[in-house]
């Protein structure tokens, strides 16, 4: 198992260009988030999908979209770069084990917007 | 609605010395209470969990347990190693199915040998 895998790790960009992060799990999580990680903020949600065909908002969503086609793929839109989305982009999909619902998150994608 | 809230960092240590980060969380419902671990460049990762007042969650000599009364899972270590250092959250699932983690803004641990 890969578990959750994301492309790239580093980006650059300038702003108004636009870009997709890759997000694949291979575990057949029905659930499946991407987060955003500033500095001494922790991680905002930014959209979730509970399957494949199905998303919603999270609470950061502004500038972003995403959709989900198959269980497996999660690809994060960024359509006009902004410096207000430098940050570093976590995937993660979960599962319920036991009692709790856990998540795995995949090594990040670190995105500068210039 | 619901949120975590854990010690602002950084944390300093020197090798053996006894950790404990806070964390306090407020929640309508029954969550489940996890930390994870951040290593520098990576993505977090699982370190413990508990699913219901005074479960303990224990992994590589780290510790937390579940204290409803006091809305706490405070993380524990006797003896830190500077393999620990590492960035550490706090986090709670609601419970409901498809819902995401919620955060605390993680502590930075840092111990010198």
């Amino acid at each position: 198992n890969a578990g959750v895998t994301q492309t790239p790790k580093f980006r650059i960009l300038k702003i108004g260009q636009s870009m997709t992060l890759q997000c694949t799990q291979d575990m057949n999580h029905n659930y499946m988030y991407w987060y955003r990680q500033d500095p001494g903020m922790g991680l905002k949600l930014i959209y979730y999908s509970v399957g494949a065909g199905i998303t919603d908002k999270g609470e950061v969503p502004n500038g972003y979209n995403v959709s989900r086609s198959t269980t497996e793929d999660f690809p994060l839109r960024l359509e006009l770069a902004a410096p207000s989305q430098t940050s570093v982009y976590f995937c993660a999909s979960s599962y319920l084990a036991g009692e709790a619902y856990e998540q795995y998150f995949g090594p990040g994608t670190r995105l500068t917007v210039t | 609605g619901d949120s975590v809230t854990q010690m602002e960092g950084p944390v300093t240590l020197s090798e053996e010395a006894f950790l404990t980060i806070n964390c306090t969380y407020t929640a309508t419902g029954y969550p489940s209470l996890f930390w994870y671990v951040q290593y520098p460049g990576e993505g977090l990762q699982l370190l413990l969990k508990a699913t219901k007042a005074d479960d303990k969650g224990s992994n590589k000599g780290f510790e937390a347990t579940y204290r409803k009364e006091t809305t706490s899972f405070h993380l524990e270590k006797g003896s830190v190693q500077v393999s620990d250092s590492a960035v550490y959250f706090c986090a709670l699932h609601p419970g409901q199915a498809g819902t995401a983690l919620i955060f605390g803004k993680g502590t930075t641990l840092s111990v010198s040998s």
